[in-house]
């Protein structure tokens, strides 16, 4: 199994544009999740989904947006990013509370 | 509300000493509870959790944690400290069972073992 992978692994946005951040997981698990990294402020939860065609936001979720149309995909997508975007974005799938999660994608907004 | 506290920022300790990270939570319900650490351009990985059961919870690389309903705490441990130990380490903690997996962490500690 790949577990829980992230594309791409950086990227570098000017503001204003969109983009979207992939995340795949081929080990069947329902509930996925996107969190952003910041220094000094631990992991924050975006987005969520407990199952396909089912999401849910969580802590932060003004300025992205996520689909789940398939079991293994999970897409956050920015619309128009901003420099307070800036930051290390991980995807994680969760099993019998254990979460797993992506190497992470680190953006940086100009 | 759920919350996750990690008072030190900073843990430096001499290689083959025991080491502790503290953490401490606040939920309405029952916790589960876990420790993740972070190596440097990595993703984090899952060391330990409590659900139920034994207070003493041992995890992956000798790690272990004690959870301590009284003082709501989940402090971890190690008997003796390695260098490749250094990393960032992570608390974090669901509210109950019934609830949806969302996690929420602690600002996470920066552990540093000293040859």
């Amino acid at each position: 199994n790949a577990g829980v992978t992230q594309t791409p692994k950086f990227q570098v946005l000017k503001t204003g544009q969109s983009m979207t951040l992939q995340c795949a997981q081929d080990m069947n698990h329902e509930y996925m999740s996107w969190y952003r990294q910041d220094p000094g402020m631990g992991l924050r939860l975006i987005h969520y989904s407990v199952g396909a065609g089912i999401t849910d936001q969580g802590e932060v979720p003004n300025g992205y947006n996520v689909s789940r149309s398939t079991t293994e995909d999970f897409p956050l997508r920015l619309l128009s990013a901003a420099p307070s975007q800036t930051s290390v974005y991980f995807c994680a799938s969760t099993h019998r509370n254990e979460q797993f999660f992506g190497p992470g994608t680190r953006l940086t907004v100009l | 509300a759920q919350s996750v506290a990690q008072p030190e920022d900073q843990v430096n300790v001499a290689e083959g000493n025991p080491l502790t990270v503290k953490c401490t939570y606040s939920v309405s319900g029952n916790p589960y509870l876990f420790w993740y650490v972070q190596y440097p351009n990595r993703g984090l990985q899952f060391l330990l959790k409590y659900i139920t059961g034994d207070n003493l919870v041992k995890g992956s690389y000798g790690f272990e944690a004690e959870f301590n309903k009284s003082q709501t705490s989940f402090h971890l441990k190690k008997p003796s400290a390695l260098v490749s130990d250094s990393a960032l380490y992570f608390c974090a903690v669901r509210d109950s069972p019934t609830g949806a997996n969302n996690l929420f962490f602690g600002t996470g500690t920066r552990l540093t073992v000293i040859p």
